[in-house]
């Protein structure tokens, strides 16, 4: 089992470009959760899915959308980066409102 | 809006003494679970407690929960140079749903000195 893997690891943006980042889990979890984590803020929950096809917003929604359309795949696009967005970005999956598994992390740089 | 909230932001401490890290939260829960980070990587579960329970322990963990409080307190015995992380609490609150979620706290950075 592999967990929950992200793609890509590492990103450079320019400001107003796109870029989609992709979550997949093989746990067949219900939940899926991306997070952004900053220094100093802990993390914050920027959009989650309670099963395939449904997404909801989070604390920090803004600047982003998402999809659900697998029930293994959750995707977090930006469709005008800002260097606002520059962050570590981190996927999750639950069965339930338990606990939570947490992918390696995405590291993205908006210049 | 943080509802854990972290206490010290920071401890240092020689191997083999014990840790304690304390949470503070704001609203009422269904359970508060307490995660590590590692430089560089993601967040691990450690251990959860229920609104119901008082104490848990896992190896060398030991989380305590005073709901009249609102505080939790993770001790871990025994340190180890490998539990130098970050150690984040988080809530779920009380109310029952689809929606519930966890919210993080800031996160308590432990350094342990071999």
């Amino acid at each position: 089992n592999a967990g929950v893997t992200q793609t890509p690891k590492f990103r450079v943006l320019k400001t107003g470009q796109s870029m989609t980042l992709l979550c997949a889990q093989d746990m067949n979890h219900e939940y899926m959760y991306w997070y952004r984590q900053d220094p100093g803020m802990g993390l914050r929950l920027i959009h989650y899915s309670v099963g395939e096809g449904t997404t909801a917003k989070g604390e920090v929604p803004d600047g982003y959308n998402v999809s659900r359309l697998k029930k293994q795949n959750f995707l977090l696009g930006l469709e005008s980066a800002a260097p606002s967005q520059t962050s570590v970005y981190f996927c999750a999956s639950s069965q339930t409102t338990d606990t939570q598994y947490f992918g390696p992390g995405t590291r993205l740089t908006v210049l | 809006s943080q509802q854990g909230e972290e206490d010290p932001q920071a401890l240092s401490i020689q191997e083999g003494e014990n840790a304690t890290m304390n949470c503070s939260y704001k609203t009422s829960i269904n359970n508060l679970q307490w995660y590590r980070q590692n430089s560089g990587r993601g967040l691990v579960h450690l251990i959860l407690i229920r609104s119901n329970e008082r104490e848990k322990h896992s190896g060398r963990l030991r989380v305590t929960l005073d709901t009249s409080k609102k505080s939790s307190s993770l001790l871990i015995t025994a340190s180890r140079a490998a539990d130098t992380a970050s150690y984040f609490c988080a809530t779920v609150p009380y109310y029952t749903g689809a929606n519930s979620k966890l919210t993080f706290g800031k996160g308590i950075t432990l350094s342990v000195r071999p």
